[in-house]
């Protein structure tokens, strides 16, 4: 299973793009990429997945060099209510495959 | 689409006791879910894979015979805390695998797990 590396955390204000990137250099050839949220008390919720190039869906963007060894998570005009845990998962595009979750990323958005 | 509940949302028990988690897929079967724990502060740690028909795997360090996971049919498993103390106590995540998305996992709301 590769290993994930993103910061710790990050602070950013309302309306501010928000750009989160996640490192992970041993991704095999069949692993996806996925970023969860989390919020205090909940279970993740899913917010984009992604293999090469760019993924846009209605919250966010996701951004994979052709490498792929890394990836970039991009939260357009933040609100407060983004302030969460933001994990980027790696696994194998194969059914059933278990994900192993890092520290994730605590963003906290002021106002 | 893709929804998962869990029941109950919270639990407080008596040490010694049993407690049972439940993880419904709610408009998708899922052959296979996962159980995780997490800690307050901390990541969510991968305790099971729980495929329907078949025996849970475990993750090293996962006592099977106290942490009993059923999955006994495409959209519900449980998680029997058995003989729960107060280490237990944690926050119980349940995830389960779509089948229109390759490898995406969806997750349940959790369920607080607080043993006297």
């Amino acid at each position: 299973l590769a290993k994930t590396t993103q910061p710790i955390s990050m602070d950013s204000y309302e309306g501010q793009e928000v750009n989160i990137t996640c490192s992970h250099n041993n991704i095999a050839t069949n692993d996806y990429i996925t970023w969860y949220q989390q919020f205090p008390s909940q279970g993740p919720r899913f917010i984009i997945q992604g293999y090469k190039t760019k993924v846009t869906n209605e919250v966010a963007s996701l951004f994979i060099p052709a490498d792929r060894k890394s990836s970039t998570l991009s939260l357009p005009r933040v609100s407060l209510s983004d302030t969460a845990v933001y994990y980027c998962l790696v696994g194998e595009a194969e059914y059933g495959n278990k994900l192993v979750f890092g520290a994730g990323t605590i963003l906290r958005v002021k106002s | 689409g893709a929804v998962v509940s869990q029941h109950p949302s919270w639990v407080i028990c008596k040490s010694g006791t049993s407690v049972k988690i439940e993880c419904r897929s709610l408009d998708f079967q899922a052959t296979t879910m996962f159980w995780y724990r997490q800690f307050p502060k901390q990541s969510l740690m991968l305790m099971a894979t729980s495929n329907e028909g078949s025996k849970a795997t475990y993750e090293q360090g996962v006592e099977k015979d106290k942490f009993l996971i059923n999955h006994a049919s495409l959209t519900l498993s449980t998680l029997t805390v058995t003989s729960a103390h107060p280490e237990d106590s944690s926050f119980y995540i349940c995830s389960a695998i779509s089948g229109d998305r390759t490898d995406t996992q969806y997750f349940g709301p959790g369920t607080r797990l607080t043993v006297l």
